[in-house]
């Protein structure tokens, strides 16, 4: 079953303290992986899309990268700012047209 | 830029009525929008995907009935729910994707928050 799943569901982190947030998926013929920042009542706010395993992509403290079998969001040295549900989502070879998200990832940064 | 707007921001309806919710695409044609519901706590789920000029399509256990999609022109999409009760009560997002030439990327409005008493 085409899945995508999201790791860990909560993450708490003082300010500072880098880490990564995990997204698996497994689908057949991946056409595009997109990471979105959600704040609590808010649609979601598209960050990233990577298309191909090894590549990468940066903004300010958010660092993208993709396997064949997973992405992480890395990052790096956290503002409280950054606290928000990072979703994960994926565009595959049986529904061209659409995005399949996993569950998210609710990110608390502590100053 | 690429803006999505939505329309009421937030609802209060009472059992049995139905409710419009409007979604416009601000700055972009939108050759596709999709409809998702939120549950609390819980991840995007996609109700609809509808095209300018032709029928929505749903997803599987989405009833076409009760949830009806017009999306009249590239810049409006509607999601009218019907004889709303108050399990329908959630938070419903749209989003748009731009002109199929371009690389593939869905732009999300606020959201609408609908409670059903």
């Amino acid at each position: 079953e085409d899945q995508v799943t999201q790791s860990p569901e909560a993450l708490r982190l003082q300010e500072g303290e880098s880490s990564s947030l995990n997204c698996s998926y497994t689908v057949s013929g991946l056409r595009g992986l997109f990471w979105y920042r959600q704040d609590p009542g808010k649609g979601p706010e598209f960050l990233f899309t990577l298309y191909s395993a090894g590549e990468e992509k940066e903004k300010e403290r958010l660092k993208a990268t993709l396997t064949k079998k997973e992405s992480f969001l890395h990052i790096t040295a956290p503002k409280p700012e950054d606290s928000a549900t990072y979703l994960c989502a994926v565009r595959y070879g049986g529904a061209t047209n659409k995005l399949i998200f996993g569950t998210g990832t609710l990110l608390a940064v502590q100053p | 830029g690429a803006v999505v707007s939505q329309h009421p921001s937030r609802v209060i309806c009472k059992s049995g009525t139905s409710v419009k919710i409007e979604c416009r695409s601000l700055d972009f044609q939108a050759t596709t929008m999709f409809w998702y519901r939120q549950f609390p706590k819980q991840s995007l789920m996609l109700m609809a995907t509808s095209n300018e000029g032709s029928k929505a399509t749903y997803e599987q256990g989405v009833e076409k009935d009760k949830f009806l999609i017009n999306h009249a022109s590239l810049t409006l999409s509607t999601l009218t729910v019907t004889s709303a009760h108050p399990e329908d009560s959630s938070f419903y997002i749209c989003s748009a994707r731009k002109d199929s030439r371009v690389p593939y990327e869905q732009y999300f409005g606020p959201g609408t928050r609908l409670t059903v008493t």
